[in-house]
Parts: C-alpha cells; structure tokens; sequence
C-alpha cells in the first residue's frame, strides 16, 4: 500500500472551494487513491477514489496528475459541516485500507 | 439499506478482563475489517474477514482476535486486556473488500480502567 504525504491542517471559508492535496509518490499501477473523511470521533465517511482519470461525485472532485504521485481532492462549495479530518489512502488489491495522520480542513464562516 | 451496525456503543472493562465487539455490515456484503483507533496512533488495521476466513493481518498482538460468521456478521475479542487499548474500534464492511469502498460503523468506544 502506497504511503501518502498530506497537510496536516487547512482552513477554507464558507462558500469557497476546498482544496486538499495528497502527495502518494509511491503508489503502484493497480492501486486506487481513496480519500475518505471523519468527523469529530464518527467513523469514517467515503468521499471519491480513483485510478488514473479525474472522477466526480455529488460530494467532491477528485483530481490526479498524470504520472499518479498526487491528487487534489476538492470540496466545491465548502460549508460548516464539511469541517472534518480528510484521509487519502493509496490502496490495492488488499481490502485492508492505511490510513495516515490525514489534513484536518477547518471551514470558517 | 442499513448501514454498518457496531454493538455495544461504549464500554468500560477493568484491566485483565476480556471484551467481544460486534459488527454487523451491511446486507449483501462479505468482507468485514476491522480498525483501532487511538489518538496517539491513529487509525490502524487490525484484521480483515471475508467468507469467515482471516483475509488480512495488521501489526497486533495476539490477545486481538476475531471471527465471521455465515451470515458475514462478525466479532472481534480483545483478552487480558491492558490500558493502552482503550481506543475507539470501528468495523467496516465493503462488497468483497478488494478494490471496493468500504463502509463504516460508528465505532465502540472501549475504556480500560
């Protein structure tokens, strides 16, 4: 499983897009980046994963670089409730998930 | 659909004694794993069931066990336990669990007195 480099704080304002790096130089060729965030003691929410091509859902984009060492994960619209630590996980054909110390996004009004 | 369900909610346990956690994923889906997280050490991995077998292995002790069930329910048991595993454990559930998302409880938070 690939190790992942993420800030470990951010903040946003309300209403502005979120943009939240990850950096996973090491990731193999069949490993999907996952990025999955918790609040405050819940447990963890899926958000996106992709493979090599930027994927969208009704909660965020996820945007990788061509050569796969790092993504972007991005909140379009941020609000109060999408204050939350966010996880990025590199992750393969394994079904256990490594996560790491992961960036706490703080949404200020 | 029901989501992932964890019993008990909380738990207070004394040292030496034993606890069994349980988790019942979501229906449909086969592979259960489990986590323990700790605001030291994070979240951390702790075994994976799938098909009532032992898939994947973290880095834990043996006094960490678990089990799955025909019906994909599963049970973690924690023996002789210590300080240091007071810790929130969450179990998530996921299709097969390779190369799927996986779904997660709301966790039990275990206190050791």
């Amino acid at each position: 499983d690939a190790k992942t480099t993420q800030p470990t704080s951010m903040d946003c304002a309300e209403g502005r897009a979120a943009n939240l790096p990850c950096n996973h130089s090491t990731i193999s060729g069949n490993e999907y980046v996952y990025w999955y965030r918790q609040i405050h003691s819940q447990g963890p929410q899926y958000i996106i994963h992709g493979l090599k091509n930027n994927e969208t859902n009704e909660m965020a984009s996820l945007i990788i670089t061509e050569d796969r060492k790092s993504s972007t994960l991005i909140l379009p619209h941020a609000t109060l409730r999408d204050t939350a630590v966010y996880y990025c996980i590199g992750s393969g054909n394994t079904g256990k998930l490594i996560f790491g110390q992961g960036t706490t996004l703080q949404v200020k009004p | 659909k029901a989501g992932v369900t964890q019993t008990p909610r909380y738990l207070i346990k004394t040292r030496g004694q034993q606890v069994t956690l349980s988790c019942s994923p979501i229906s449909g889906h086969r592979s259960v794993s489990w986590y323990q997280q700790t605001p030291g050490q994070g979240l951390q991995f702790l075994f994976e069931y799938f098909s009532e077998t032992q898939r994947n292995k973290g880095n834990f002790p043996g006094r960490f066990s678990g089990r799955q069930f025909s019906n994909s329910r599963s049970e973690m048991n924690v023996s002789t336990l210590e300080l240091g595993d007071s810790a929130l454990y969450l179990c998530a559930s996921s299709l097969t669990g390779t190369k799927n998302i996986q779904y997660f409880g709301a966790g039990t938070r275990l206190s050791v007195l």
